[in-house]
């Protein structure tokens, strides 16, 4: 069973802070997606990362993958209250028919 | 845009009774699936459907769970004896090819 740990779990900061979000496994990943999650709606695909090495960016969001495809960050520069919401990475098995998901990385960006 | 759809957006239910939750994937799309979220916990992978067939299933789809694509829009997840513990938010996603998944909004299922 292939598993993806987030950390941290909670994340609280001040606008203007930069902060960094980490997915990281013991397995081996064909890719990895990060997605943003409102309270009762569904995942919203943020990046998708395919290469080991790979880094993403996305406005002030900045989305790497590791050399060994095993794990992801989310760097997000100069956070801002528009940017609070919970934040999941998940990756797919070889195969390509099944997606982990981490638990989640739930930011609050205060003004 | 093309959106991924869900139907009802709230189901109640009795424990033993039979649901139905339907999606409609995006129409040009070839790869279904179904995952669920229990309340504050992470998104579970259920099931994953190609070409008319279970691709790949997780623990959690056992013999009470199945899908359908009944007909060439509908994807279905049927839930045959509802337990209390299957309450959570039901999501179904499509893909075309195999990487960006597209979420419905999800359907509660609250089973009293």
């Amino acid at each position: 069973t292939q598993l993806l740990e987030q950390s941290p779990q909670f994340l609280s900061i001040q606008e203007g802070e930069n902060l960094t979000v980490y997915c990281n496994s013991s397995s081996v990943f064909s890719s990895l997606q990060w997605y943003r999650q409102e309270p009762g709606e569904g995942p919203v695909l943020l990046v998708t990362v395919v290469t080991g090495g790979e880094v993403k960016k996305l406005k002030r969001l900045t989305f790497q993958f590791g050399d060994a495809r095993k794990d992801s960050s989310l760097h997000i520069t100069a956070a801002q209250p528009g940017d609070t919401g919970l934040y999941l990475c998940a990756g797919y098995n070889n195969a390509g028919n099944m997606l982990t998901f981490g638990g989640g990385t739930r930011l609050m960006v205060k003004p | 845009e093309p959106e991924v759809t869900q139907t009802p957006s709230h189901q109640v239910t009795q424990m033993g009774q039979e649901v139905i939750l339907r999606c409609v994937p995006i129409s040009n799309h070839l790869y279904f699936y179904w995952y669920r979220q229990i309340l504050g916990q992470k998104v579970e992978f259920l099931v994953s459907f190609y070409n008319n067939e279970i691709s790949e299933k997780s623990e959690i789809f056992d013999d009470q769970f199945s899908v359908e694509r009944p007909d060439g829009s509908n994807f279905t997840l049927k839930i045959r004896s509802t337990k209390l513990e299957d309450s959570a938010m039901y999501f179904c996603a499509s893909i075309q090819t195999r990487s960006e998944q597209y979420f419905g909004p999800g359907t509660r299922l609250t089973v009293t």
